[in-house]
């Protein structure tokens, strides 16, 4: 079965450490997501790519938290500084949009990754 | 901005009765997605629901789609243990993008 990558499952560190989450989205995709996931406010979306291209980092805070693509398999969440309020789960996930607009595809998540900045 | 709530949040119910959770959406849905997460794992699409008043059913659990689209809701009959979980919708909007929301957290009690 194709699956969304995510690495690494599990991250504790100090504030103000450089935290970096990868994604290898299931081959074939284009269109991969952001998440995060908290208590108190449900699951966010933080930024999109299709293509490889970014189309939305609205819900990302911009100040600290970077996202790319350096290649197809490959997508980056970067936080610098991390904050205490940066722990979190950080889901993946990606889909195929065909013919480049909103799609009725599914969202196929990874297992992501917890984060707990001390 | 678009936004999609849920209720309720929690639902505790005991084996063999049955569950319910609403979604209602401040603007019109181009179609509406289920996902369901079990406890410590991650979201998994269950169904999509694109027509207006569409009704899909996957064995004890029933999808409907509101006439308007603008509100969906996903019952459960005579739940079991392995139905615990929260259960997400996701609309899609005019932008495009999916919005989740806050989700239902189903409790079965053996």
């Amino acid at each position: 079965d194709a699956r969304v990558t995510q690495t690494p499952r599990h991250k504790v560190t100090e504030m103000g450490q450089e935290v970096t989450m990868r994604c290898q989205p299931i081959l074939g995709h284009n269109t991969v997501f952001w998440y995060r996931q908290t208590m108190m406010q449900g699951l966010e979306l933080l930024a999109y790519f299709r293509n490889r291209a970014p189309l939305d980092d609205s819900g990302m805070p911009k100040d600290r938290f970077s996202a790319e693509m350096p290649d197809a398999t490959l997508a980056t969440l970067k936080i610098q500084p991390s904050e205490p309020r940066d722990s979190a789960v950080y889901f993946c996930a990606s889909g195929l949009v065909p013919d480049g607009r909103g799609s009725n595809q599914p969202q196929h998540f990874g297992d992501g990754t917890r984060l707990s900045i001390l | 901005g678009q936004q999609v709530m849920q209720i309720p949040q929690y639902q505790h119910v005991q084996e063999g009765e049955d569950f319910t959770t609403y979604c209602n959406s401040s603007t019109t849905l181009s179609n509406i997605q289920w996902y369901k997460q079990r406890p410590g794992g991650h979201p998994v699409f269950l169904i999509q629901l694109v027509k207006s008043g569409e009704v899909k059913k996957q064995k004890r659990l029933t999808f409907q789609f509101g006439e308007a689209k603008k509100n969906s809701s996903l019952h459960i009959t005579a739940t079991q243990t392995t139905d615990v979980g929260t259960y997400f919708c996701a609309g899609r909007g005019n932008t495009g993008k999916l919005i989740f929301g806050q989700g239902t957290t189903l409790q079965v009690k053996p």
